[in-house]
């Protein structure tokens, strides 16, 4: 089956600071989602990845797949309290996966 | 975007009884998910639910224990039966529409407790 990896499981950083998750797939993705979830909520769509190389930003986030497409990652600059959550990597081989995801905390 | 909404938002339940879980959406969607999450780990996808036909299960879960219905295009159920406390978690439904690409529109979850 299908072997995802993302790291860090948790990451606490102080506000202002930046923050990386990465996500590695054992096997070549066809497209690759990233979602968010905020303490007691439920996972909320940010973004989908097609192609190779690609890299999409929203506002302070910005979002990369690899060139292999086997792995991306999130990075949010200049944290603030309410990127606060988990972070989760959801690949799409014959069908969509989560990750374990990147647990956030920031410290204002 | 989908409006979702689950029933029973919580339930604690006795060992050996069954619950069954409620998904509507707002609009036509073209697939719903059921996933389970336990507390602090990630979703695991039960089953798709197939509307008019049995759901895919997805493997270490089957119909006996997870009977889903989806009678039509914005409703489906997800019982589950002969409960045991390892089945206490969070139950969600999400469905994606023909018109997005693919993203997950989710539910607000149903936290269930079994004794």
């Amino acid at each position: 089956g299908q072997q995802v990896m993302q790291i860090p499981q948790y990451q606490h950083v102080q506000e202002g600071e930046d923050f990386t998750t990465y996500c590695n797939s054992s096997t070549t993705l066809s497209n690759i989602q990233w979602y968010k979830q905020r303490p007691g909520g439920h996972p909320v769509f940010l973004i989908q990845l097609v192609k190779s190389g690609e890299v999409k930003k929203q506002k302070r986030l910005t979002f990369q797949f690899g060139e292999a497409k086997k792995n991306s990652s999130l990075h949010i600059t200049a944290t603030q309290t309410t990127d606060v959550g988990t972070y989760f990597c959801a690949p799409k081989a014959d069908k969509f996966y989560f990750g374990s995801g990147t647990k956030l905390n920031v410290k204002p | 975007s989908a409006v979702i909404s689950q029933k029973p938002s919580r339930d604690i339940c006795q060992r050996g009884t069954s619950l069954t879980i409620q998904c509507q959406v707002d609009s036509q969607v073209t697939m719903m998910f059921w996933y389970r999450q336990q507390p602090g780990q990630s979703l695991t996808l039960i089953a798709t639910a197939n509307q008019g036909s049995e759901a895919t299960y997805e493997s270490g879960f089957v119909i006996d224990k997870f009977p889903i219905s989806r009678p039509n295009l914005t409703f489906s159920t997800l019982t589950v039966s002969n409960m045991s406390p390892e089945d206490s978690s969070i139950y969600l439904c999400s469905v994606t529409r023909a018109s997005s690409y693919n993203e997950q529109f989710f539910g607000p979850g149903t936290r269930l407790t079994v004794l």
